[in-house]
């Protein structure tokens, strides 16, 4: 089945720096890519996605990229701020299946 | 335009009682996902349900554990004789149907399910 690693688990920048969290799966098949933000106490929030047949996607201070032969994809936050704070979450999905496979985590820190 | 719903957002069983946590997908969309998370992990997918269908559930334990989404309420998310390790957030995802933007998948705030 799809592994999916996460790094780093955690991550401090000072406002206004940018945060870079990166990802890698194994399975080929994956397709699809979204990016989760997490609040304390609440449910995921879909942030960001990118599909295979896409190298890059931006959304305003918020941009994922993605490398199919190396199988790794980023999520890059710029002029980051204390509200960015949380734990953010990158997945991958074969289409075909539909079942998301979570990475552990990263907990992003924005110090004001 | 309500998002996901769960409830209850809390529930607290002792061991060997039976929980039941529900869902009610946003409007328009037929798919459901259950995901269960443990203290500081990411989610573990259980199980995808299509409106009176269970369409893959090789992700959900083989014992105690089940799921349905009747054609009429919400889908339901059932645990017999829980025990401490059945402890976690347990969060229901909702899709539209096919085509175009199938993928995306929308959570609810989670039901936090805390074993005695």
């Amino acid at each position: 089945g799809e592994n999916v690693e996460q790094h780093p688990s955690t991550l401090s920048v000072q406002e206004g720096d940018s945060a870079v969290i990166k990802c890698t799966y194994s399975d080929s098949a994956s397709n699809y890519f979204p990016w989760y933000k997490q609040e304390l106490g609440k449910g995921p929030q879909l942030i960001i996605d990118i599909r295979s047949n896409v190298g890059e996607k931006k959304d305003q201070r918020i941009a994922v990229t993605l490398n199919k032969t190396a199988k790794h994809f980023s999520l890059h936050i710029t002029e980051t701020q204390p509200e960015d704070s949380a734990v953010y979450f990158c997945a991958a999905m074969d289409t075909g299946r539909r079942a998301l496979t979570f990475g552990s985590g990263t907990r992003l820190q924005v110090q004001p | 335009n309500a998002g996901v719903m769960q409830n209850p957002r809390h529930l607290v069983r002792r061991r060997g009682q039976e929980a039941r946590l529900r869902c009610s997908p946003m409007k328009g969309h037929s798919h459901v996902y259950w995901y269960r998370q443990l203290p500081e992990e990411g989610l573990k997918f259980m199980v995808y349900l299509q409106k009176e269908n269970i369409i893959d559930e090789s992700g959900m334990p083989k014992e105690r554990f089940s799921a349905e989404f009747p054609k009429e309420g919400p889908s339901i998310l059932r645990i017999q004789q829980v025990v401490r390790g059945d402890s976690a957030a347990y969060f229901c995802a909702s899709s539209p149907l096919p085509p175009g933007g199938t993928d995306t998948q929308y959570f609810g705030p989670g039901t936090r399910l805390t074993v005695l």
